[in-house]
């Protein structure tokens, strides 16, 4: 099955503590992405990648690192996180090109005490 | 200016009502539009996809996107309990670039 996968769906942990939510995708997708979802702000995209060992800033990428060493994974890492992070985060992915429809993952709901 | 902007509802009405789901954008460069629904406690799913302007039609869901006003509508026909859910609206900005809506809350009640 044709999928993203994330983990963990569910994550507290307190502030200065780093973590690592894991991202992968079954399709062979170029492009990978990650948002974070908050409410009365939406969707917000905060680190996105073309393809292995291209990555780009999105709009709120403050406080976030990640990488892309294989074309199916694209770990998000908070080095050290800060309770304004405390949010739903999205894994999405999809072939190249403007009209690829993006696929999403599950979500990651983290909270930082 | 937001780049999108969704009435956030909730929206509520009886099943088998015709539900309007509306959203604006801001620059009138973009070109591709798209909505997802969103279930309690899952990621997005796509459910519909246009290019440029004009209509497309998938079972009950009706997409529309109006360039003149710069205005995207969600129309669903013979709304069920299933249907309730977020929907957002998301422009491609370029580069695969999504920005969304904040979402609508839809309720169908049986």
């Amino acid at each position: 099955e044709a999928q993203v996968t994330q983990n963990p769906r569910y994550l507290i942990t307190v502030t200065g503590k780093k973590l690592t939510v894991t991202c992968s995708q079954n399709m062979n997708h170029e492009y990978m992405s990650w948002y974070r979802q908050d409410p009365g702000l939406g969707l917000r995209q905060i680190y996105y990648s073309m393809n292995v060992e291209v990555t780009d800033k999105g709009d709120v990428p403050e406080g976030y690192k990640v990488s892309r060493k294989e074309k199916r994974n694209f770990p998000l890492i908070l080095e050290s996180p800060s309770p304004n992070q405390t949010s739903l985060y999205f894994c999405a992915s999809s072939w190249a090109g403007d009209n690829s429809p993006l696929h999403f993952g599950n979500g990651t709901r983290l909270t930082v005490t | 200016q937001k780049e999108v902007e969704q009435d956030p509802g909730p929206l509520s009405v009886p099943e088998g009502a015709i539900v309007s789901l509306n959203c604006t954008y801001s620059n009138s460069a973009f070109q591709y539009f798209m909505w997802y629904r969103q279930y309690s406690r899952k990621g997005p799913e796509l459910l519909m996809y246009t290019y440029s302007s004009g209509n497309k039609e998938d079972g009950r869901f009706t997409a529309q996107v109006d360039k003149s006003s710069k205005y995207i509508s969600l129309f669903i026909r013979d709304s069920q309990p299933s249907d309730s859910a977020t929907y957002l609206c998301a422009v491609n900005t370029g580069f695969q670039k999504l920005v969304f809506g904040t979402g609508t809350r839809l309720l169908v009640s049986p």
